[in-house]
């Protein structure tokens, strides 16, 4: 299937635990980017990445990590969950000025 | 620092009616201004967009003004829809800043009513 993925949907952790979310597209665009969605925030900038191996801060990137080792893949890691990190996380990839966004993989910790 | 104001949060509209959402910005630097709409369940995806060489910009039901002195832009939806029922987000992106990469809003949560 054409387009961005996310996995897991879905994931219940509890504080401390490690967690990848994954994000996977198939357009080969240069740029991606990890939101986390939170009601009267908007989506806040975790991170994101110019092309494989190049990555930087957004606006709220304490508390996770990401790589890219290949272009269509872009996961992101809570190293240590916290209850703060309760969200929906949404993974976009960039063509031109258009940013196409994944489903979005809602978390909640415990 | 929220770059992007938006509002109203909620908003409720009959069948028929106008909605008007609005954002206000802080840096004068932004060239590109889109909306993105989000259905339950969803990723947001592009709606319309404007950049600030125009004043509007309108796409079937849709229509973006744009004012550059008051920093502020909005989005009218005419004979809305209860389709159209969704979470609208405004947003903002420099040339300054490492992949364009975009402010976003606090979005508005749009009901239609039948």
């Amino acid at each position: 299937d054409a387009g961005i993925t996310q996995s897991p949907r879905y994931k219940i952790t509890e504080t401390g635990r490690q967690v990848t979310l994954m994000c996977h597209q198939t357009w080969s665009h240069s740029y991606m980017f990890w939101y986390r969605q939170d009601l009267g925030h908007g989506l806040r900038l975790i991170y994101y990445s110019a092309a494989a191996d190049i990555t930087d801060k957004g606006e709220v990137p304490d508390g996770y990590v990401v790589s890219r080792s290949k272009t269509e893949n872009f996961p992101l890691t809570l190293e240590s969950a916290t209850r703060s990190q309760t969200s929906v996380y949404f993974c976009a990839s960039k063509s031109y000025n258009e940013q196409f966004f994944g489903p979005g993989t809602r978390l909640t910790v415990l | 620092q929220q770059q992007v104001k938006q509002s109203p949060q909620s908003l409720i509209v009959q069948k028929g009616g106008i909605s008007i959402i609005n954002c206000a910005y802080e840096n004068t630097a932004f060239d590109y201004f889109p909306w993105y709409q989000q259905f339950p369940g969803k990723g947001p995806a592009l709606l319309i967009a404007i950049r600030p060489d125009v004043s509007e910009k309108k796409e079937g039901r849709f229509t973006i003004s744009f004012n550059k002195s008051a920093k502020q832009f909005s989005l009218h939806i005419m004979d809305s829809q209860p389709g159209d029922s969704a979470t609208y987000f405004c947003a903002a992106s420099s040339p300054e800043t490492s992949g364009s990469r975009l402010t976003f809003g606090e979005g508005t949560q749009l009901t239609v009513n039948p």
